[in-house]
């Protein structure tokens, strides 16, 4: 079975800009759930999709949203990017809303400059 | 989710088991106890859960307390590639079941 894969690995974006960052969830999950890593922080949950619906959502700005399709893939936006938003954008993905635990994948690494 | 506590960090040498404690006093009952590692630049690995009975897999064996208020992760035969940060998580499965990392346990296993 395929594991969880994010895209891209690295990105490096202009304060202000907007970036789309995707995830592709391991084969027979229906959940993806976002997570925002700082540096020396464990990471904090941004939201979660479950069947394509948004499924419960963390303390982050209305400019964090996302997507679920319904191959149960996903993608994270974040517009009007801060130099906070800087860190490790991890992907989990699960089945029924994480009832079984949840794979990661290995994150896409945003700086904001 | 209940919250956890965990000694920031701990050393372990290579070959010997490493116990990593975790408290959660107040779990409540229909909380699992998860435990993830995150090795540097990866994303968390998940490594065992339970309820209240022990459990133990190819990974770890995972200890629980009666009153379930602490659990203790024994790496039985700690190798190198076990240094990484230890995460212990309260999660209700019965809801949308967010992880609610702290900043773990750093595990350094040295020769």
């Amino acid at each position: 079975e395929t594991g969880v894969t994010q895209s891209p690995t690295h990105l490096i974006k202009t304060r202000g800009q907007q970036v789309t960052l995707r995830c592709s969830s391991q084969s027979g999950h229906n959940t993806v759930s976002w997570y925002q890593q700082a540096l020396g922080q464990g990471p904090q949950f941004i939201f979660q999709y479950y069947r394509e619906e948004e499924n419960g959502r963390g303390n982050f700005p209305p400019r964090f949203s996302g997507l679920q399709f319904p191959n149960y893939s996903s993608e994270l936006n974040v517009n009007a990017l801060e130099l906070d938003d800087s860190a490790l954008y991890l992907c989990a993905s699960s089945r029924e809303a994480g009832a079984y635990g949840y794979t990661f994948g290995s994150g896409t690494r945003l700086t904001v400059v | 989710d209940a919250k956890t506590t965990q000694p920031t960090s701990m050393d372990c040498a290579e070959g010997r088991a490493a116990n990593l404690p975790c408290n959660h006093s107040t779990i409540s009952g229909n909380e699992y106890v998860y435990w993830y590692r995150q090795i540097h630049s990866q994303g968390p690995q998940y490594i065992i859960h339970g309820l209240k009975n022990n459990e133990t897999n190819e990974m770890a064996s995972l200890i629980i307390t009666e009153d379930r208020k602490s659990s203790t992760l024994i790496l039985p035969h700690a190798t190198l590639r076990d240094t990484a940060v230890y995460y212990c998580i309260a999660v209700n499965t019965g809801t949308a079941s967010k992880l609610t990392f702290g900043t773990g346990t750093r595990l350094q296993v040295t020769l």
